[in-house]
């Protein structure tokens, strides 16, 4: 099974902070990776797709990146509705696998 | 507008069974993969299952194969989980979602709780 390794498992951060956070696959899973975004009691809202593109709807302060198996989100100029829990996904093979999960706290 | 409608949930007892639904409106629902995910209470996200746009077949990891059944009626727009045998580590929200070449779009979730 592919392994997607996130980090960091959790991140204090302030508003305005520009916040990355990574997951690095332990096989090849090409372009698809997902980001997803968790709020406390919601299910899950698709970010990013296909490793760097934008949902529709999520403000352009998100981004997604790669280079070779580390695959990034990045928020820039973090804002107070970015604080949630946030998770990666490969949907290159089965078994699906997603990442731990990192959860965003304000200092 | 899409939407995924998750019912079915409850408690259950350990060894026994249940079975949710999910109906799918503001799609072709014949058109798309559907799975289910789930989520243990402060844990991550783990995938259950999965089925093609026919139903001809369908994806298990190891932790259900055997256990769960993933089943779809198209002329209904309805996507199921039939759970068996059902242990205390099934405990979790469980999200129906569609598939795509951009990934899965989420359903709202139903609970499960196995417990005596």
């Amino acid at each position: 099974d592919i392994q997607m390794t996130q980090s960091p498992s959790s991140m204090s951060v302030s508003l305005g902070d520009t916040v990355t956070i990574t997951c690095r696959a332990s096989q090849d899973v090409g372009i698809y990776v997902n980001w997803f975004q968790q709020k406390p009691g919601k299910s899950p809202r698709r970010m990013i797709y296909r490793a760097t593109n934008l949902a529709d709807g999520v403000p352009s302060r998100f981004s997604g990146s790669r280079s070779g198996s580390d695959y990034s989100l990045t928020i820039s100029s973090l804002e107070s509705e970015d604080v949630a829990d946030y998770h990666c996904l490969q949907y290159d093979e089965y078994p699906r696998t997603f990442g731990g999960g990192t959860k965003l706290e304000l200092k | 507008e899409v939407q995924l409608v998750e019912t079915g949930g409850g408690l259950v007892q350990p060894g026994r069974s249940l079975k949710l639904s999910c109906v799918a409106s503001g799609f072709t629902f014949n058109n798309y993969w559907m799975s289910w995910t789930r989520q243990a209470p402060g844990k991550g996200l783990e995938w259950v299952a999965s089925i093609t746009n026919s139903g001809g077949s369908t994806y298990y990891p190891d932790s259900v194969k055997g256990r769960f059944t993933i089943s779809r009626d198209n002329a209904q727009n309805t996507l199921y989980l039939q759970m068996n045998s059902l242990r205390s580590e099934d405990t979790a929200t469980y999200y129906c979602t569609r598939e795509s070449t951009k990934g899965p779009y989420w359903g709202q979730g139903v609970m499960v709780t196995v417990s005596s």
